[in-house]
């Protein structure tokens, strides 16, 4: 089945405590991003990768990191959480990215920074 | 920069009446538009998409859209609702022109369809 899936799907931490969400797809799409959803503000885009090793800045980076090492696998990285960092987080990938292909979401992670 | 505008946070409808879901955008170059919808406790599907060509764009569970250029428009629509429509709605645009291949969403409007 085509899919992206994401771990952990609820994760409660810290403030401070280094912590990585994974997110995987298996349709081989090039393009893969990340996005964090809060009420009244809608989806924003944090990072996105358009291949393997290559990376850019979305909307809301700061605070985040990401690797595209392999094609199939996106982590979203933070490496000192803050409470305004808690948020549904989602990830997403496509195919070709400049033509408009339509993306794939994950089922999303629910993170709280305590 | 590119913008996404869903004026209304929540849209009731009775089933079996027609729903609209307003959106409105901005770019600099030729747009690039999409809708998504999140049902409760699930990621965002895929529902349609205008690139170019025929301005009614039709998607999936018989939702339709209406690229307006002149309007900046691109609202949804469905000619009869159902209860199971109920959920949130995404609208997004993507500026063909640049090099970056970035989605900026709206808002987000809820759908709810009562009996």
């Amino acid at each position: 089945e085509a899919q992206v899936t994401q771990n952990p799907r609820y994760l409660i931490t810290v403030t401070g405590k280094k912590l990585t969400v994974t997110c995987s797809q298996n349709m081989n799409h090039e393009y893969m991003s990340w996005y964090r959803q809060d009420p009244g503000l809608g989806l924003r885009q944090i990072y996105y990768s358009m291949n393997v090793e290559v990376t850019d800045k979305g909307d809301v980076p700061e605070g985040y990191k990401v690797s595209r090492k392999e094609k199939r696998n996106f982590p979203l990285i933070l490496e000192s959480p803050s409470p305004n960092q808690t948020s549904l987080y989602f990830c997403a990938s496509s195919t070709n990215g400049l033509a408009g292909g339509e993306q794939f979401f994950g089922p999303g992670t629910r993170l709280t920074v305590l | 920069a590119q913008s996404v505008a869903q004026p209304e946070d929540q849209v009731n409808v009775a089933e079996g009446n027609p729903l609209t879901v307003k959106c409105t955008y901005s770019v600099s170059g030729n747009p690039y538009l999409f809708w998504y919808v999140q049902y409760p406790n699930r990621g965002l599907q895929f529902l349609l998409k205008y690139i170019t060509g025929d301005n009614l764009v039709k998607g999936s569970y018989g939702f339709e859209a209406e690229f307006n250029k002149s309007q900046t428009s691109f609202h949804l629509k469905k000619p009869s609702a159902l209860v199971s429509d109920s959920a949130l709605y995404f609208c997004a645009v993507r500026d063909e022109t640049g090099t970056a291949s970035k989605l900026t969403f709206g808002t987000g409007t809820r759908l709810q369809v009562t009996l």
